[in-house]
């Protein structure tokens, strides 16, 4: 089974700070993704990253970043955290199934549900 | 603007009853639809569909895509409580390079005993 895991389930922060939410995955996906959900939003894309040192911008990047060193691991990063930050983030990967042309379904991390205060 | 649009927003049924969840999409470069269902945690994934009219079912849930009509539904027959849960539906598109998935604001389904 896939096996996708973020390091916090519940995390809270004080505006301005620099917060990390980190996510590893252990089935050597190529891509991985980082996505916030709150009540009648439903999940947003904020970045996604289908190699090792490559990224690219989802739907609301705005005041995130990222970085992804080791193929493993992807990290979402709020460089200086405010209120409307507050939400639950979800990571997920998964597989390029070559020779298909399509990436295989995406796997979930349990998420993390970040305050700021 | 929404580019998938799910209906209902919410529904309550009783045990044994069979519900149609809905799922509409607007994309370029359109490679699959896939559908979620998320309890307390992370969606786990149910289907994944490339191909217009061909049926992928799991036990009492079953869906299918219609591509020229843009749509897509999930049906489950004889529901049970633990059916209950949020349903999301999302298009997988690829263009210039990039991937990703989109998501509807999903279905809240509550199974009522």
């Amino acid at each position: 089974d896939v096996k996708v895991t973020q390091s916090s389930r519940y995390l809270v922060k004080r505006t301005g700070e620099k917060v990390f939410l980190e996510c590893v995955q252990d089935m050597d996906h190529e891509n991985m993704f980082w996505y916030r959900q709150d009540p009648g939003l439903g999940l947003r894309l904020i970045y996604f990253s289908y190699d090792v040192k490559m990224k690219e911008k989802g739907d609301i990047p705005e005041g995130y970043s990222v970085s992804r060193e080791k193929k493993e691991r992807f990290s979402l990063i709020l460089e200086s955290a405010s209120t409307n930050q507050t939400s639950m983030y979800l990571c997920a990967s998964s597989a390029w199934a070559h020779g298909t042309g399509y990436n295989q379904p995406q796997h979930f991390g349990d998420g993390t549900r970040l305050s700021i205060l | 603007e929404d580019k998938v649009v799910q209906s209902p927003l919410s529904l309550v049924v009783h045990e044994g009853d069979t519900v149609t969840l809905n799922c509409s999409y607007e994309v370029t470069n359109f490679r699959s639809l896939l559908w979620y269902k998320q309890e307390k945690k992370a969606p786990t994934f149910l289907f994944m569909l490339t191909s217009s009219g061909i049926e992928k079912k799991s036990g009492r849930l079953s869906s299918i895509l219609d591509k020229k009509e843009l749509f897509s539904i999930l049906n489950i027959t004889a529901t049970q409580t633990g059916d209950s849960a949020i349903y999301l539906c999302a298009y997988f598109y690829s263009g210039g390079g990039a991937d990703g998935l989109t998501f509807g604001k999903g279905t809240h389904l509550i199974i009522q005993p």
